[in-house]
């Protein structure tokens, strides 16, 4: 029974570029739900998939910031043009549903992308 | 919007001894749901313990259990016989159409 994991584990990148992290949920879960958290603060949440789909992009800080998820499985959050304040750690979890009213089944959390934008 | 405050940025306690750990929070909402997480230097985040809130008795998790006070909409988190392995960040967070966490409360555990 693999958790959830998150790739790569850190990522440094010059300010203006484009980044990648991705997220592989627990296999069966179709709740996946991205997170940021800078340095010393608590969570920020960003988006959250039922599926394939996002009934709420509001989370997500910018226009900078996408998120999709193909085939209920694998998500992959993008930054465009990376700004310094986007230095975070990027947590992800997936949990076995999402009602669509409201989220109460336990989450599970990956580890993590570290990402440093110098 | 919903929010979640935890008061306490840092907390110490003694091994062995009991810590309470407090977090409010606002909702217009009757049924939501409350946890209690937890994060170790390893980033990895663990689930504590989680309260309903249509339930009245408090959530109980072996040394782990909460002071749940629906009506001050407070969630406290009492460690009993507090260990090493528990010093991390902990963070409150609430549930209902999204989920919303706290700032985050460091534990401190002296030996």
């Amino acid at each position: 029974g693999a958790g959830v994991s998150q790739s790569p584990s850190n990522k440094v990148t010059e300010k203006g570029k484009d980044v990648e992290l991705r997220c592989d949920p627990i296999s069966g879960h179709t709740a996946l739900y991205w997170y940021r958290q800078s340095l010393g603060q608590g969570l920020e949440f960003l988006i959250y998939f039922q599926g394939n789909s996002a009934p709420d992009k509001s989370g997500l800080p910018s226009d900078r910031f996408s998120a999709e998820r193909t085939g209920g499985s694998v998500s992959t959050l993008t930054i465009q043009r990376t700004q310094q304040e986007d230095s975070a750690v990027y947590l992800c979890a997936s949990s076995l549903v999402a009602n669509p009213s409201w989220t109460s089944y336990e989450q599970y959390f990956g580890p993590g992308t570290r990402l440093t934008v110098t | 919007a919903q929010t979640v405050t935890q008061s306490q940025p840092e907390m110490s306690v003694q091994e062995a001894e009991t810590v309470t750990l407090s977090c409010t929070y606002d909702t217009s909402e009757s049924d939501y749901y409350l946890f209690w997480y937890k994060q170790p230097p390893s980033r990895q985040m663990i689930l504590v313990i989680r309260q309903e809130a249509y339930k009245q008795q408090n959530a109980t998790e072996n040394r782990f259990s909460v002071n749940f006070q629906k009506a001050a909409k407070s969630f406290s988190l009492k460690i009993s016989d507090s260990q090493l392995g528990d010093a991390a960040m902990y963070f409150c967070a609430y549930s209902r159409d999204d989920m919303r966490f706290g700032a985050g409360t460091r534990l401190t555990v002296k030996p």
